[in-house]
């Protein structure tokens, strides 16, 4: 059962644009959000996170957007870099649960 | 620190044989992970150890696969026999304090193939 999905499995951008990805979950006890993003040939590492009581949380040119309600997350980018190309992963959590689940990824490209 | 250490990075096998995958966590993480990436499912969590008890073993696909974690800078995830549907990244992670609330530290995978 996935939890957390990632419908796009890939994304093409231009550099300078906005790249925009999406996640969505099902599990309304989660109240911790992750997104991490993963070279070639390397491990996931952490972007950037969101608590349930933000709506938005942002970091330089990433911004993470929380819609409680329709139990959707996106990952604003802006401007996109060439170097931003990699695989985003969204990742989800509940603080009464020591797990956590991760989408199935999105592979962004950003073209110069 | 030099972060998780994961051996082998590369583990070509044949179907039947028994496969050992290797962790070194972060010194002083008290959480550890084990991670099966696929195309298909993503990163779909295995089992995780919680100071070297293991905590939750539900992701775990079958009896074939098994994970000790014997001291808190060792963990093990074995498969025994293997299949050619186990081929996949396997990744340990860790991370200190409450896991659902702090980021994991990610080693860098075991490609896994099994012919």
């Amino acid at each position: 059962d996935q939890q957390v999905k990632q419908n796009s499995p890939s994304l093409s951008v231009q550099e300078g644009r906005i790249s925009i990805l999406n996640c969505d979950y099902t599990n309304s006890m989660f109240d911790y959000f992750l997104w991490y993003k993963k070279y070639p040939a390397e491990g996931p590492t952490f972007l950037i996170s969101i608590s349930s009581i933000k709506d938005k949380n942002e970091d330089g040119r990433f911004t993470v957007f929380l819609n409680k309600s329709a139990k959707h997350l996106s990952l604003h980018i802006v401007p996109s870099q060439p170097g931003d190309s990699a695989v985003y992963f969204c990742a989800a959590s509940a603080d009464n649960n020591n797990d956590m689940r991760f989408g199935a990824g999105t592979r962004l490209t950003v073209k110069p | 620190d030099a972060g998780v250490i994961q051996s082998p990075r590369h583990e070509v096998t044949e179907m039947g044989q028994e496969v050992t995958l290797r962790c070194k966590p972060i010194s002083g993480h008290d959480y550890l992970f084990w991670y099966r990436q696929t195309m298909m499912r993503g990163l779909e969590l295995l089992i995780y150890f919680n100071n070297n008890v293991p905590i939750d073993d539900s992701g775990m696909p079958e009896d074939r696969f098994s994970a000790k974690m014997p001291n808190a800078s060792f963990s093990t995830l074995k498969i025994q026999p293997s299949e050619p549907r186990d081929s996949a990244v396997y990744f340990c992670a860790s991370t200190q304090g409450l896991a659902a609330l702090n980021e994991q530290f990610f080693g860098p995978g075991t490609r896994l193939t099994v012919l």
